[in-house]
């Protein structure tokens, strides 16, 4: 149990275009959703916290404009990249929580690259 | 800047060893988990502590919480080849933020 799908896991896109990428919670419901990216041999940097219902909270210097968060049910959350440039290439990767504070389940990642 | 300091970055070692990596943080947090990633793929949670002074193990995996629960650790012992990955501390305090990281090479 406690399964997060991510979709999908690897995109190629034309710099200008946008791409969403999916975040599931397949047996439970997650009124908060967690998205990060990590760069090449780095850890992963917490892009925004979504919330189902309201508002995306978004971490300093991230472009709530750009990177566009839907949290419309309590098992979907999507990230839109818009406008996406090849600085943007990155692995995404979406968590959320079954268990409260006890930790987190993690998507299986999406490798964006931008051409 | 990570507001979860982890240390060594780097770790090579020969099979049989132990190792210790730190995860080191002013803030005080909830709970604090260790995942362990592999290439291309998302982070598994391998423990969470939650009492400060908290020790728990998994077979050979060793984990601390410190008193204060600002700070952990994780202790391998006789690491093999098949632990070889990327392990993370992560601070829970109502969002979750991640150390840098510790690249774990074991060598047979």
């Amino acid at each position: 149990g406690a399964v997060v799908s991510q979709h999908p896991s690897r995109v190629i896109c034309k710099s200008g275009t946008s791409v969403k990428i999916e975040c599931r919670s397949l047996d439970f419901q997650a009124t908060t959703m967690f998205w990060y990216r990590q760069f090449p041999k780095q850890s992963l940097m917490l892009m925004a916290t979504s919330n189902e219902g309201s508002k995306a909270t978004y971490e300093q210097g991230v472009e709530k404009d750009k990177f566009l968060i839907n949290h419309a049910s309590l098992t979907l959350s999507t990230l839109t990249v818009t406008s996406a440039h090849p600085e943007d290439s990155s692995f995404y990767i979406c968590s959320a929580s079954p268990w409260g504070v006890y930790g987190y389940t993690f998507g299986s990642g999406t490798r964006l690259t931008v051409v | 800047t990570q507001l979860l300091e982890q240390s060594p970055q780097f770790l090579s070692i020969q099979e049989g060893e132990n190792l210790t990596v730190y995860c080191n943080s002013s803030s005080v947090f909830s709970s604090l988990q260790w995942y362990r990633q592999e290439p291309g793929e998302g982070p598994v949670l391998l423990v969470t502590v939650v009492t400060g002074g908290e020790v728990k193990k998994l077979k050979r995996l060793t984990f601390q919480f410190g008193d204060a629960r600002k700070d952990s650790s994780l202790h391998i012992t006789a690491a093999q080849p098949g632990d070889t990955g990327l392990y993370l501390c992560a601070g829970d305090n109502n969002d979750m933020r991640f150390g840098a990281g510790t690249r774990l090479t074991v060598k047979p």
